[in-house]
């Protein structure tokens, strides 16, 4: 069984500009997670879905982030303008459904923004 | 919300030794915690987990304990290997409707020879 794709692996941008990141949870996973990881920190929650329904969007910037997970399957997480303070590991997670809770981690896009 | 702390920030055992990991968590209601290995540069990838209807886990040379009066809850590593060496992060979570993890800030460990 495949795991949790995420794509691309790396980024780097200037600051201002776009970035889009990608996610394709394990099949049949209702629920996808989007983190965010901070150098030497635990992932932070950014968004979670519930199929194509985003039911804690609580922690995401969004005068800049934003998120669509439009036919409940894959999902893309994107920034604009990206900022300094941006650079960090996104992490995309996913699981069954929210009350089994086991979530599996995709391997995370690397932003670096200059 | 829930605030998750995790002891000791690192951790450096000879190979063979033990190591335990230590969390403590706010929330009384958080009944789901699991344990994630993160190696430098991959995923953070489940280990074990355990729920609040049971005080201990235990999965080969891995163990999981909660105290929920207490509200801390352990990692347990049994004849340490290098392959050990990776940074372990705790969470805690309510099912249901509130499923959100919310982790420690991590343990770095590492096994030397």
């Amino acid at each position: 069984e495949a795991g949790v794709v995420q794509s691309p692996r790396y980024k780097i941008i200037e600051k201002k500009q776009p970035v889009a990141f990608w996610c394709n949870p394990i099949s049949g996973h209702n629920t996808l997670y989007w983190y965010l990881q901070n150098l030497g920190q635990g992932p932070e929650l950014l968004i979670r879905y519930e199929n194509e329904e985003a039911v804690d969007d609580s922690q995401l910037p969004k005068d800049r982030f934003s998120a669509e997970r439009l036919k409940g399957v894959d999902s893309t997480l994107k920034i604009q303008p990206a900022e300094l303070g941006d650079s960090a590991v996104y992490l995309c997670a996913s699981s069954f459904s929210r009350g089994v809770d086991t979530q599996y981690f995709g391997p995370g896009t690397r932003l670096t923004v200059l | 919300g829930e605030n998750v702390e995790q002891h000791p920030s690192t951790l450096s055992v000879q190979e063979g030794d033990s190591a335990v990991i230590k969390c403590t968590y706010s929330d009384s209601a958080s009944n789901y915690f699991p344990w994630y290995k993160q190696e430098l540069g991959k995923r953070p990838q489940l280990i074990i987990d355990i729920r609040s209807n049971v005080g201990e886990k235990k999965d080969q040379r891995i163990a999981v304990t909660l105290n929920k009066t207490a509200k801390h809850f352990s990692l347990h590593i049994t004849e340490t290997q290098p392959e050990d060496s990776a940074v372990y992060f705790c969470a805690a979570s309510k099912t249901g409707t509130a499923s959100k993890l919310t982790f420690g800030t991590g343990t770095r460990l590492q096994v030397t020879l």
